[in-house]
């Protein structure tokens, strides 16, 4: 089975740091372009970030740029986003997700909420 | 920044109707670079349509898609039940519409 399973959210304060982690398989990680989107409680989707097959291209959303930072791990079939100075306003589910078809999503993981508060 | 915006925000109709949800573009998007999800309640958005008009796999015909430009429409013709959901547009792999919530009326 195809399958993406986020982890590392949790409860952080106003100005500390969480590294999440998306885990990878059965498929070829290495040959596709990743995304992180999140959604705060409800609200909409939020694109976060991308990163291309071999890590040479990554884009963030303005709003978290200069804090979080995309890579990838292909040996170990693992997308990351470390996620620094975090505020109250990122609080979401964030999702990792495959790109494979003209960038759209194909695959999700399931989720990994991330909580900021004092 | 491209911004995506959807209409209507909601859509109250009834199984068997046909829904019609648009996305507009602020600027020309390539019609390769648009894609559609549907997202239920507690679960991980899903792809129906990539392409602007290509569906998905496993999506019914019931879901088409369509457009070019700014201009792009998602249409689920013979409503089931299982289709009322929130439905968001996509372009180029990063910003998302706002979302149409589509009930049952």
């Amino acid at each position: 089975d195809v399958q993406l399973v986020e982890s590392g959210g949790g409860l952080v304060q106003p100005g500390g740091s969480l590294r999440l982690s998306c885990v990878a398989s059965g498929l070829t990680f290495s040959r596709y372009w990743m995304s992180w989107v999140r959604q705060a409680p409800g609200k909409g989707l939020e694109w976060v970030a991308n990163i291309k097959q071999d890590g040479s291209e990554k884009y963030h959303v303005e709003s978290v740029k200069g804090r979080f930072t995309i890579s990838r791990d292909n040996a170990k079939n693992t997308l990351f986003l470390q996620m620094n100075s975090l505020r109250v306003e990122d609080a979401a589910v964030y999702y990792c997700g495959r790109s494979a078809l003209a960038y759209a999503l194909d695959i999700w993981g399931q989720g990994t909420m991330v909580t900021v508060s004092s | 920044e491209i911004v995506l915006t959807q209409s209507p925000g909601s859509l109250s109709l009834s199984p068997g109707e046909t829904a019609t949800l648009s996305c507009r573009a602020s600027q020309s998007v390539s019609s390769i670079y648009l894609a559609w999800y549907q997202q239920k309640p507690g679960q991980a958005p899903r792809l129906l349509i990539y392409g602007a008009s290509s569906r998905a796999t496993g999506i019914p015909d019931r879901f088409s898609g369509s457009g070019s430009g700014t201009d792009f429409t998602l249409t689920i013709s013979r409503l089931e039940p299982e289709d009322f959901a929130v439905y968001y547009c996509q372009q180029r792999g990063s910003s998302f519409g706002q979302g149409t919530k589509l009930e049952i009326k």
